[in-house]
């Protein structure tokens, strides 16, 4: 069965440090994407990234990066010199396929990010 | 940049009572969602709905529980006889592709009382 693991449930630190959260999936399939959405205070689910499981890319996206590492089965996300607004809930995903192309996330539990000044 | 808009934003019904809610995903997707989130925990799958029919429902989408394209381009998910344990945040999302990317509403918080 497929799974997404977020070992971390709450992280704090201090403005302009580095953070990693991580995320370990499992999956039989060979061929799915994962994701990361953060979930601010407000409650939306905020897309940040997809990945696809033949795209062994790091991502940089200023001070967003990611990295996909098949060989573990872990996708990280690294929040370089962390800011007060960075301060949220994310979650790391797993598509999954079923019938057809319809396919569903299946979700880890979030770490809880507090970024403090 | 096109949005999935879920209408109300928040709702508080008795225990018992039908809720609908409801969701206008993008016009040009054809894969439609409901997630559930209770509060403080996880994002959790109810079902996927594609051409006009269910793909695939998890074990809480039970009985109570139902969706419908009335229209055309809303996507409504009622729940029939609400219970308290229904309180959550529920997500609707739409994608194009039906894997490749979704784009989530901002969600309908619903509490039972």
């Amino acid at each position: 069965a497929q799974k997404v693991t977020q070992a971390q449930t709450e992280i704090s630190v201090v403005e302009k440090e580095d953070v990693t959260l991580d995320c370990v999936y499992e999956t039989r399939d060979t061929t799915y994407y994962l994701f990361w959405y953060k979930q601010p205070p407000s409650g939306e689910l905020v897309f940040l990234i997809r990945r696809n499981s033949f795209d062994e890319q790091n991502e940089i996206s200023g001070r967003y990066s990611w990295n996909f590492q098949k060989s573990t089965s872990s996708f990280n996300f690294t929040i370089t010199a962390s800011q007060v607004v960075d301060s949220a809930v994310y979650f790391c995903a797993l598509s999954e396929p079923n019938a057809g192309n319809n396919r569903k996330l299946i979700w880890g539990l979030g770490t809880s990010l507090a970024v403090n000044p | 940049e096109p949005e999935v808009t879920q209408t109300p934003s928040h709702q508080v019904t008795q225990m018992g009572q039908e809720v609908i809610l409801r969701c206008v995903p993008i016009s040009n997707h054809l894969y439609f969602y409901w997630y559930r989130q209770i509060l403080g925990q996880k994002v959790e799958f109810l079902v996927s709905f594609y051409n006009n029919e269910i793909s695939e429902k998890s074990e809480i989408f039970d009985d109570q529980f139902s969706v419908e394209r009335p229209d055309g381009s809303n996507f409504t998910l009622k729940i029939r006889s609400t219970k308290l344990e229904d309180s959550a945040m529920y997500f609707c999302a739409s994608s194009e592709t039906g894997g490749y990317g979704y784009t989530f509403g901002s969600g309908t918080r619903l509490t039972v009382v």
